[in-house]
Order: C-alpha cells, then sequence, then structure tokens
C-alpha cells in the first residue's frame, strides 16, 4: 500500500448500532497513525495518536486498534448515537498523508 | 474552539482577483500548516512553517504563496487562480513538526470554503 486508504466511503446505521470502518496505510517506515472526526461544518478534531503494534484505544464508546506490521488500523463505535455522525479520517505520521475519509451517519 | 481560528470563512473570487487566507493559533505552537480539501478527495497537506521558516512545499502551483510572519500568524496570498483551485482551504497548528515527535497531532481550523469563477 503506498498511501492511507479508509473503507468504507460511506456507512449508514441506526441509532444503537455497534459499528467499525478501516485504515490502512503502508506499513513500512511507520511512525504513528492518528485518526480525527470531523463534524459537519465544524474542525477536524484529534480522537487518537498510536504508535506501537498492537496498541488500542478508547474514549468512551470509541475504540481504535492498530496493526503496524500488516498495515491497518480499525475504528470502533459502540451503540452509535445521532451526534457520532461525521467523517473520520486516518494519517500516517510519516508525512501526514490523510484518506479520504468513512463519512458516518447515524439515524435516530 | 480548537484555538484556530480562520479568516474569511467564505471567498468567492473571480480569477483575476488577489485576495488573502488567514489563520491565527492561540496555542503558543510552533508548527503551523496549510491543507486543501477538494470535493471527494482526501486532505492534500500544500505547506508547513516550523519557528517561521518554510519546510515543506508540497509542490503547489506559485499561484498560492504562504507567508508566515510569526509563530501565531499564517496566511495564504492568492493570485490568478482557477476555478479548478475551488476548495475548502484548512489551517493546522501542532506544538511541533508532526514528524518530531510521535505524541503531535494537529489542531485545525474550521476553514476557508473558497469558490473561484
Amino acid at each position: 500500500i503506498l498511501n492511507v486508504e479508509q473503507s468504507p466511503q460511506s456507512l449508514h446505521v441506526q441509532e444503537g448500532d455497534s459499528t467499525n470502518f478501516t485504515c490502512s496505510f503502508p506499513s513500512s517506515n511507520f511512525y504513528a497513525l492518528h485518526w480525527y472526526r470531523w463534524e459537519t461544518a465544524k474542525s477536524p478534531e484529534a480522537l487518537f495518536v498510536m504508535t506501537l503494534n498492537g496498541d488500542e484505544k478508547k474514549k468512551g464508546r470509541i475504540s481504535a486498534t492498530l496493526n503496524t506490521k500488516e498495515g491497518y488500523s480499525y475504528l470502533y463505535i459502540k451503540g452509535s448515537q445521532p451526534e457520532d455522525s461525521a467523517t473520520y479520517l486516518c494519517a500516517s505520521n510519516n508525512d501526514m498523508r490523510f484518506g479520504a475519509g468513512t463519512r458516518l451517519t447515524v439515524k435516530p | 474552539e480548537t484555538g484556530v481560528t480562520q479568516t474569511p470563512r467564505h471567498l468567492v473570487m473571480g480569477m483575476t482577483n488577489k485576495k488573502s487566507l488567514k489563520c491565527e493559533q492561540h496555542l503558543g505552537h510552533n508548527a503551523m500548516y496549510w491543507y486543501k480539501q477538494s470535493a471527494k478527495k482526501p486532505l492534500e497537506l500544500m505547506f508547513v512553517y516550523n519557528f517561521k521558516e518554510q519546510t515543506e512545499n508540497n509542490s503547489v502551483p506559485s499561484r498560492f504563496s504562504p507567508e508566515c510572519p510569526n509563530s501565531s500568524h499564517l496566511f495564504l496570498h492568492l493570485h490568478t487562480l482557477q476555478p479548478e483551485d475551488s476548495a475548502l482551504y484548512l489551517c493546522a497548528s501542532s506544538q511541533d513538526l508532526l514528524w518530531g515527535s510521535i505524541l503531535e497531532k494537529l489542531f485545525f481550523g474550521s476553514g476557508t470554503q473558497l469558490s473561484v469563477l
């Protein structure tokens, strides 16, 4: 993988559903992996900075895991709420190259 | 409120106009960045400044001219832009350069939505 890739591009879930999405990044010369949440009409906001293989971070109902050997990170949201609706971005800290994001919509 | 303020929020300009985007951070950070978000594309890094010195120019056309008079202010001067330059321009800052510390993260402004007619 040469670029940072995120999947799916968009996701629609019902309130209360748990969901997850993927960030794939170049595993060579790995430095750190960032997750950001970007709500409409607001600024992107940092969620996690992850550095170690096997690392797991948690913030409320949101958690993330990291596999630096195979070059992927998962973001999980447990019991999605409408306020979780946003675009979730990941970026590789080698050169802060961002993925295109996963746009999450949580329906009440 | 992230501590990074961008003005204006919206800008419409003709191809022959000259305009400037302004970014100000109140966080005491040393590094500042310009990013471009075009429709359906990932955020693209344009310029990086560290302690007022430009450290990155990501092959950006010369019609975009950055200026960093001090660590708190960053400008993007625009002239003779093309319609394809229409995009959201985001400013960000970090305490120190991102690739200098694994603990660094970006603080973003809300962006300037630019339309070039």
